[in-house]
């Protein structure tokens, strides 16, 4: 069974740059394009990055993906509290379904 | 604005269904896909199933295959799941996908209600 695979946290203090991975298969990432989300405590999540890269209308450009292989990024720079939040990685799958990854909490120091 | 807006918090006995419900408004409900994914109490978005409200083709998660139904009409789409588990409890999140002039199966979710949360106990 394919599986999206985060780190579970990452960290930094404000003004800082994080970068958070996905790691995918050939049948997912390797082969189809990425979205990342971002979801606040107690809210839905939000749409950041489409297309392997492309920000949605209002997403500030703080926000940046790319891919590389059967592996995402998403970086975050000039890091804001507002930032502190989980972000899920998601890719269409061969097997017939979306699959997300297991999210990476992010906490501003 | 686009909006989804979801039906209230359900309280279900193991073994019954539950219909969530899903109006959408500013735009074209006909050419946009909707998607049904759910979230577990500290888990990650799980995706339960597609329909695109312009012909209402639907296709489904195997692992809900035979227990979960979605539906459309004019600007609501509707999610049955029965046979329910305590395993179901969760939020149930309605999303619009792609333009279904396109590739609307496998285009992202762009914009998410604001979930409806299914309790199942006895």
């Amino acid at each position: 069974q394919s599986v999206l695979t985060q780190p579970p946290s990452a960290s930094g203090t404000p003004g800082q740059r994080v970068t958070i991975s996905c790691s995918g298969s050939s049948s997912n990432i390797g082969s189809k394009t990425v979205s990342w989300y971002q979801q606040l405590p107690g809210m839905a999540p939000k749409l950041l990055i489409y297309g392997n890269h492309h920000r949605p209308s209002g997403v500030p450009d703080r926000f940046s993906g790319s891919k590389s292989g059967a592996s995402a990024s998403l970086a975050i720079s000039g890091l804001q509290s507002e930032d502190e939040a989980d972000y899920y990685c998601a890719s269409w799958d061969d097997s017939l379904t979306w699959l997300f990854g297991g999210g990476t909490k992010l906490t501003v120091l | 604005q686009v909006q989804l807006v979801q039906s209230r918090a359900e309280v279900k006995k193991p073994g019954a269904s539950v219909r969530v419900s899903c109006k959408a408004s500013g735009y074209t409900f006909s050419r946009y896909a909707i998607h049904w994914v759910r979230q577990a109490p500290g888990q990650r978005p799980e995706w339960m199933a597609w329909i695109n409200p312009g012909n209402g083709e639907t296709k489904y998660s195997r692992k809900f295959q035979g227990r979960v139904t979605v539906t459309t009409d004019t600007s609501f789409s509707y999610m049955e799941l029965s046979g329910l588990k305590s395993e179901d409890t969760a939020v149930y999140f309605c999303t619009k996908g792609g333009d279904c002039g396109g590739d609307c199966l496998r285009d992202p979710f762009d914009m998410w209600g604001q979930g409806t949360l299914v309790t199942v106990s006895s």
